[in-house]
Formats: structure tokens, sequence, C-alpha cells
């Protein structure tokens, strides 16, 4: 298995700008996970998704903040307008009935 | 809240010197605790799941253990590969998101 899959891997753009964020989880999983980690606060959860459906969102910093998973094998995570503080290595994960959850390669953003 | 503190923030080891890492946790209700390893520049690596008080799971230098408030990751004649961030994390239910520690910087030198 490719395990789960992450675009771009890097991505450096200006603050204002959208930036979409991909993902691939391993096939016949039915939860994805999205993290984000920094060094303050390491890593935290996003959002997630059982049979693509989102369960919690509560961890979206606001609004500018969106994620989707039109299908079992991707998911988005979008950032409009994005900013500097929104600077971090992005993670998605993904689980099968809830046991242990493998994780991407992330994205590292920089938004100056 | 749940939380999870992971203790040293960082341990410097020589090599073949065994040591343990500590991860205590306050939950609501635990399913399981997860130990990652995280190497710079990669996602978080699975190591063990622990579901309940007095399981133990091995696996080459690596042993985990788990009580009822504690874990800890016991690595036993390290070497200079061992090298990386060490992460804990809780599940309270099944199908739900990890709350993690910040994790062990271990580095193990030769």
């Amino acid at each position: 298995d490719a395990g789960v899959i992450q675009s771009p891997r890097h991505e450096v753009t200006e603050m204002g700008q959208e930036v979409t964020l991909r993902c691939k989880p391993i096939s016949g999983h039915n939860s994805l996970f999205w993290y984000r980690q920094t060094m303050m606060r390491g890593l935290e959860l996003l959002i997630y998704f059982n049979n693509n459906v989102p369960i919690d969102d509560s961890g979206m910093p606001e609004d500018r903040f969106s994620a989707k998973m039109p299908n079992a094998s991707f998911s988005t995570l979008k950032i409009q307008p994005s900013e500097p503080r929104d600077s971090a290595v992005y993670f998605c994960a993904s689980s099968l009935l809830g046991f242990e959850q493998y994780f991407g390669p992330g994205t590292r953003l920089t938004v100056t | 809240e749940d939380q999870v503190t992971q203790s040293p923030e960082a341990l410097r080891l020589q090599e073949g010197e065994s040591s343990s890492l500590n991860c205590s946790y306050t939950v609501s209700g635990l399913r399981g605790l997860f130990w990652y390893r995280q190497d710079p520049g990669k996602g978080p690596e699975f190591l063990f799941t622990l579901y309940s008080a007095g399981e133990e799971k091995e696996k080459e230098r690596l042993k985990a253990t788990l009580t009822k408030k504690e874990s800890f990751l016991h690595i036993t004649a390290p070497k200079p590969e061992d090298s990386a961030t060490y992460l804990c994390a809780v599940q309270v239910s099944g199908n739900t998101p990890l709350v993690f520690g910040k994790g062990t910087r271990l580095s193990v030198i030769a």
C-alpha cells in the first residue's frame, strides 16, 4: 500500500492568497483526520470525517478554514485568505474502524 | 478536558544507555494509548497501541507499558538510529481523534 498521500509537500504563498491542501487516505480506511503541527502547540486536530461525513470541526481555527471529503479516496483542506500565523505543517491521517491512525508525510505551509 | 503530558521534553543518551520516556494522561475514559515515532520532516509513524492497564508491547529495543495514569516507553541499549521525537496520544472512544502530547525529543550519541 502506498500509505497516506498528501500534496503538495511544500507550499509557500503570500498573505491573502488561497491555499488548498490535498489528501488521499489509505484505501479501505473509513476515517480521515486533518491535524496541524507547530513547535508551540504540537499536534492539534482540525477536523475529522467518518465515512466521508464531517463529524467534528471544532478545531478549525476560524471561517477561513474549510475541509471537504467528496469521496472515500480524497479530501481537501482550504485556507482562504491565508495569514502568516497559518504557517505550520499540516498532516492528514486515516484509520480503519477507529484503530491506529496512519499519517501522511505532511504539507509544510509558509505564508509570507 | 483530556490532557497528555510527556516528559522529559528532550533526552540525550549515549549509545547503549537505557532509559524511559514518560506519558501521563488525564482523560474521561481511555479506549487506547498510542505511541508514535516522528523523524524530522516526516509524519508520525505508528509504533504501539495499549488498551488496558498492565499491558506491555515490544518492538526491537522498545517496550511500552501502561498503568491507569501513565505509560512508559522503555528504550534498551539504544542506537543512534533511535534518535527521533516520540509522541504519545490517547483516544477516548472509537473512530475519534487522538489527543497528543508534545513529545520527547530523543538524541542517541555514538
